[in-house]
């Protein structure tokens, strides 16, 4: 089955900085990788998504990157703000999203004003 | 409300009790999906339905949990003889059939305690 790796676990940037988070997938056949948002307490929020026909996809300070060779893909937040502290949780799945996701293990980011 | 949502939202049980979760899609959404979540970690899968039918089942369901999903509506959850590992945040999460329709949204969550 689907193995997703995330890193880093912790990151703390400076409000204004860029924040990077990583994960790695192990089956080839995925070509849908959603990214959710979860604050404290909360459910998981949808951020954005890529399919495996694309290989950047961005939203306002948003972006993420697809690299189906090395099978991985990046979130990228730009001129983070105190509201993007939260854990994020990358996924990926097979078919397009219409089966279960298969997440990381997640990165709590902290922005430090 | 139009979001998905779930009861009860905490639930504390002594080990060995059954316990019932609900689940409310969004209305349109032919798809749904129950997660496990412990502290953290990811959201893992365990069961998934399109309309009624339950069409895959992790390893994580044993024989002491079983979802319904009778009229393609509401889905339950049930634990049975209920265990201290099986204290976690249990999620349903609902999406719509064919491609550009797929994103899953979450519930809010039950949390579970047992002691």
């Amino acid at each position: 089955g689907e193995n997703v790796e995330q890193h880093p676990s912790t990151l703390s940037v400076q409000e204004g900085d860029s924040a990077v988070i990583k994960c790695t997938y192990s089956d080839s056949a995925s070509n849908y990788f959603p990214w959710y948002k979860q604050e404290l307490g909360k459910r998981p929020q949808l951020i954005i998504d890529i399919r495996s026909n694309v290989g950047e996809k961005k939203d306002q300070r948003i972006a993420v990157t697809l690299n189906k060779t090395a099978k991985h893909f990046s979130l990228h937040i730009t001129e983070t703000q105190p509201e993007d502290s939260a854990v994020y949780f990358c996924a990926a799945n097979p078919n397009f999203g219409n089966e279960k996701l298969t997440f990381g293990t997640g990165t709590r980011l902290t922005i430090i004003p | 409300d139009t979001g998905v949502s779930q009861n009860p939202r905490h639930k504390i049980t002594k080990r060995g009790q059954n316990v019932t979760f609900r689940c409310d899609p969004i209305s349109e959404h032919n798809r749904l999906y129950w997660y496990r979540q412990t502290l953290g970690q990811g959201p893992e899968f365990l069961t998934y339905f399109q309309n009624e039918a339950q069409l895959e089942k992790s390893r994580l369901l044993s024989d002491r949990f079983s979802a319904e999903r009778p009229k393609g509506s509401f889905s339950t959850l049930e634990i049975q003889r209920t265990e201290q590992g099986d204290s976690a945040m249990y999620l349903c999460a609902s999406s719509a059939a064919g491609r550009g329709q797929e994103t899953q949204y979450f519930g809010p969550g039950t949390r579970l305690l047992v002691l």
